[in-house]
């Protein structure tokens, strides 16, 4: 069962501007995730925030989370060529001991 | 250095013929799973073990087999392969305990074709 789910699928931005990913999720979470993936290698984890947390920070990562809304949004602030990657959000899910991805965004930052 | 190591990295195998993915991870973590990728879908997970003798089945376990014989080790056994099985396999590791999720350390992927 897929439970994240990001908006766009893709995303083509300009070196400096900020680029904003949207995970949508179905059920109650104890905390989301979001993750990088450069083409084809292993998920590298960014930030974790929990259910009572509406708001994280981590250098030029800011994460939103809205539990009312079940969203979450993913801000990477001035980016660079080197942010060029697919993200994915992941909820942990309380019927089993995992972690569910969506399908991911891709974002390409323009140099 | 902590790390979550995978082998082959790339397999072409053909129909039927059996085959082993095995994963190893030095940071001592409980938590195990395997995940596939296929373009659209996402990460679907396949099996998790939360420790030495105790796995599960996760979202598409059909087809595959695992087991946890050492805290290390989460070998992914294709008893039969067929080409619906041409993916991109991950293995990931945590510290998790039962309830408790947190961050997933992966793989650096196995690409496998099934001709």
């Amino acid at each position: 069962s897929q439970q994240g789910e990001e908006d766009p699928q893709a995303l083509s931005i300009q070196e400096g501007e900020n680029a904003t990913m949207n995970c949508s999720y179905k059920t109650s979470i104890n905390n989301l995730q979001w993750y990088r993936q450069n083409s084809g290698r292993g998920l590298v984890h960014l930030i974790l925030i929990r259910s009572n947390e509406r708001e994280k920070h981590s250098g030029r990562l800011r994460v939103t989370l809205d539990t009312s809304k079940k969203s979450s949004s993913l801000l990477i602030t001035a980016s660079r060529a080197a942010d060029t990657a697919s993200y994915f959000c992941a909820t942990d899910a309380w019927e089993g001991n995992k972690l569910v991805f969506g399908a991911g965004t891709i974002l390409r930052v323009k140099s | 250095e902590a790390q979550v190591t995978q082998n082959p990295r790339y397999l072409i195998t053909v129909t039927g013929k059996k085959l082993t993915v095995t994963c190893s991870q030095n940071m001592n973590h409980e938590y195990m799973s395997w995940y596939r990728q296929d373009p659209g879908l996402g990460l679907r997970q396949i099996y998790y073990s939360m420790n030495v003798e105790v796995t599960d089945k996760g979202d598409v376990p059909e087809g595959y087999k695992v087991s946890r014989k050492e805290k290390r080790n989460f070998p992914l056994i294709l008893e039969s392969p067929s080409p619906n099985q041409t993916s991109l396999y991950f293995c990931a590791s945590s510290s998790w305990g039962v309830g408790d999720t947190g961050e997933l350390f992966f793989g650096e992927g196995s690409r496998l074709t099934v001709l």
